[in-house]
């Protein structure tokens, strides 16, 4: 199965934007790149997902090489709020099925 | 829109007894849920897809007569933990997708149930 790397941990300052990069060189073409964010005893809320052009919605930016082997989720200005645990999470087609299979995650700490 | 309830947010239960989850698509038709387990500072791990009317697909090591999944209508999922033991005291997460969207857009969770069996 196709799977992700990304640090265990990163840390920033309130304000200022942060980007959480992840590693994927077993991506094939059909798999969907997904963000999704868990805060403490919650369940993961959906950020962003894409294919091959860099997306943008209210909460991120998703910039994606060219290669599709990496991605980056870019939080343009973090508030204390966006302190979370951030799954790149590859969405897979397996067996006619389409499903996340979560990855360990970057945590994320704002610092005030 | 979009929103996933689950019931108990949180159950202590004797250890042999069975407990059962609900996962709800309380303002969409959800075609498909999963459910999720994550043992405290671990990952989620995706234990099983369910399909509205038909048997759910377990994951590998997953033991499906200890973990029945029921998917009766298009709103509702059920997981029961059959014969519950301490080590199945975990964080249970349930997730759908919305019915007509496409397979891979995202997927709603619901907020999650803390099972503790003593």
């Amino acid at each position: 199965d196709a799977k992700t790397t990304q640090p265990n941990s990163m840390e920033s300052n309130e304000e200022e934007p942060v980007h959480l990069p992840c590693n994927h060189s077993t991506i094939s073409g059909t798999d969907y790149i997904h963000w999704y964010r868990q805060l403490p005893s919650q369940g993961p809320e959906y950020v962003i997902h894409g294919l091959t052009s860099n997306v943008n919605n209210r909460m991120a930016s998703l910039a994606i090489a060219e290669d599709r082997k990496s991605s980056t989720l870019i939080l343009h200005r973090a508030t204390l709020r966006d302190a979370a645990v951030y799954y790149c999470i590859l969405n897979l087609a397996i067996q006619g099925a389409q499903k996340l299979v979560f990855g360990q995650g970057t945590r994320l700490t704002i610092n005030p | 829109g979009a929103v996933v309830s689950q019931h108990p947010s949180w159950v202590i239960c004797k250890s042999g007894t069975s407990v059962k989850i609900e996962c709800r698509s309380l303002d969409f038709q959800a075609t498909t849920m999963f459910w999720y387990r994550q043992f405290p500072k671990q990952s989620l791990m995706l234990m099983a897809t369910s399909n509205e009317g038909s048997k759910a697909t377990y994951e590998q090591g997953v033991e499906k007569d200890k973990f029945l999944i029921n998917h009766a209508s298009l709103t509702l999922s059920t997981l029961t933990v059959t014969s519950a033991h301490p080590e199945d005291s975990s964080f249970y997460i349930c997730s759908a997708r919305r019915r007509g969207q496409p397979p891979y857009n995202e997927q709603f969770f619901g907020p999650g149930t803390r099972l503790t069996v003593l």
